[in-house]
């Protein structure tokens, strides 16, 4: 399993494009990378998935670089309802139980 | 699809009283997960299950027990409650792709034993 470090808190603006990076060193040649968001009282839900390169969706966008040893979520444009905890999660896709570990994950906070 | 329910959504339990959280999903995923999260921590995995009458201890299973008979259903029993175990309890479901691996979560059961 592969450890992550990413940063406990950031703070932004609303218009802002916001980017946390994910550091995974130990990442394995089967692992992927997974994003989730986190809203107070609420569940985890997933936001974006990639392996290598860039991977785009309605909500945001995942840069992969070619070691794949880090990773950066961008969100474009935050508002103030993207104030959420991040989690950076390496595993292999098709593995249950344990291969999923949350961290603290990155508290976002935007201001207006 | 109601997608993943959890009841009941709030508890207070005395020392050394039992329960049980209830979770359903109707996504039809094999696989199934009980984590815990404590205040301003991330999330702890305390049992899973790839599938009914297959289960498998996470990271803290000591305390709870689980049982999978259906693939909708997955309860997570408390026996002796005791006041470490306050904490938000999420149940999570997946299907098990090559490609993807998005868990989907339950609103949560916030449990306060004292």
């Amino acid at each position: 399993l592969a450890k992550t470090t990413q940063p406990i808190s950031m703070d932004s603006y609303e218009g802002q494009e916001v980017n946390i990076t994910c550091s995974h060193n130990n990442i394995a040649t089967n692992d992927y990378i997974t994003w989730y968001q986190q809203f107070p009282s609420q569940g985890p839900r997933f936001i974006i998935q990639g392996y290598k390169t860039k991977v785009t969706n309605e909500v945001a966008s995942l840069f992969i670089p070619a070691d794949r040893k880090s990773s950066t979520l961008s969100l474009p444009r935050v508002s103030l309802s993207d104030t959420a905890v991040y989690y950076c999660l390496v595993g292999a896709a098709n593995q249950a139980g344990t291969a999923l570990i949350f961290g603290k994950g990155t508290t976002l906070s935007v201001s207006s | 699809n109601a997608g993943v329910t959890q009841t009941p959504k709030f508890r207070i339990l005395k020392i050394g009283q039992s329960m049980t959280l209830q979770c359903t999903q109707d996504m039809n995923h094999n696989y199934m997960y009980w984590y815990r999260q404590d205040p301003g921590m991330g999330l702890k995995l305390i049992y899973y299950s790839v599938g009914a009458g297959i289960t498998d201890k996470g990271e803290v299973p000591n305390g709870y027990n689980v049982s999978r008979s259906t693939t909708e259903d997955f309860p997570l029993r408390l026996e002796l409650a005791a006041p470490s175990q306050t904490s938000v309890y999420f149940c999570a479901s997946s299907y098990p792709g090559q490609t993807t691996y998005e868990q989907y979560f339950g609103p949560g059961t916030r449990l306060t034993v004292t």
